[in-house]
């Protein structure tokens, strides 16, 4: 079955910590994008990686880190020097015609 | 820079009703469009997009758009809607190949659709 995976789907980071969040896709898609979601403010980009081995900053990628060791995977860490990371993650991977299709996300909360 | 603006941030809308969630856009290069759905607590999902040729699109669950190029404008409709259509829509911008984009697509803030019943 085809598609994007994300996991876990709700993750609990301590004062202090740093968190990943795991994304994967079999699609055999290039490129793989992190979307963060605040309610009211729609989406916005954090990374994105278009070939592995290689990734861009977004318009907010402060606080963030990821790696894209496998075309397959694109992790997200959620650094201590983010500190506002309560939020709705998206991860989604890209065909060559632009559409993005997106994982189920995950929810960060901080204790 | 591209941008995108969807004109309603909530639509309420009686069930069987006929709905339009508008979205306006700028760019100074040629453009794919998307619309996207987000029921609660979940990821998006394609509702239809614009690559090029006929500029009524149509998508799943009887959604269909239509891209007007003179008004920049790329609003979504639905004849008829049911209460399962209650969610949140997105519309997205990206320049086409070859105007230099990365691929990144640039979302609206988001147009809450509540059907009552």
């Amino acid at each position: 079955d085809g598609g994007i995976t994300q996991s876990p789907k709700y993750l609990f980071r301590k004062e202090g910590q740093n968190v990943t969040l795991s994304c994967e896709q079999n699609l055999n898609h290039d490129a793989m994008y992190w979307y963060r979601q605040d309610p009211g403010q729609g989406l916005r980009l954090i990374y994105y990686s278009q070939i592995v081995n290689d990734f861009q900053k977004g318009d907010i990628a402060e606080g963030y880190s990821v790696s894209r060791e496998k075309k397959e995977s694109f992790p997200l860490t959620v650094t201590s020097a983010q500190k506002n990371p309560t939020a709705f993650y998206l991860c989604a991977s890209g065909a060559t015609t632009g559409t993005q299709y997106f994982g189920p996300g995950t929810r960060l909360l901080v204790l | 820079a591209q941008s995108v603006t969807q004109l309603d941030s909530q639509v309420p809308v009686f069930e069987e009703a006929p709905v339009e969630l508008r979205c306006n856009y700028s760019s100074s290069v040629s453009v794919y469009l998307f619309w996207y759905v987000q029921y609660p607590n979940q990821g998006l999902q394609l509702l239809l997009k614009y690559l090029s040729g006929s500029t009524l699109v149509k998508g799943i669950n009887g959604f269909e758009a239509e891209f007007n190029k003179s008004q920049t404008s790329f609003h979504l409709r639905k004849p008829s809607v049911h209460i399962s259509d209650t969610a949140e829509y997105f519309c997205a911008v990206r320049g086409s190949h070859g105007s230099g984009n990365t691929g990144k697509l640039i979302f609206g803030q988001g147009t809450t659709l509540q059907v009552k019943p």
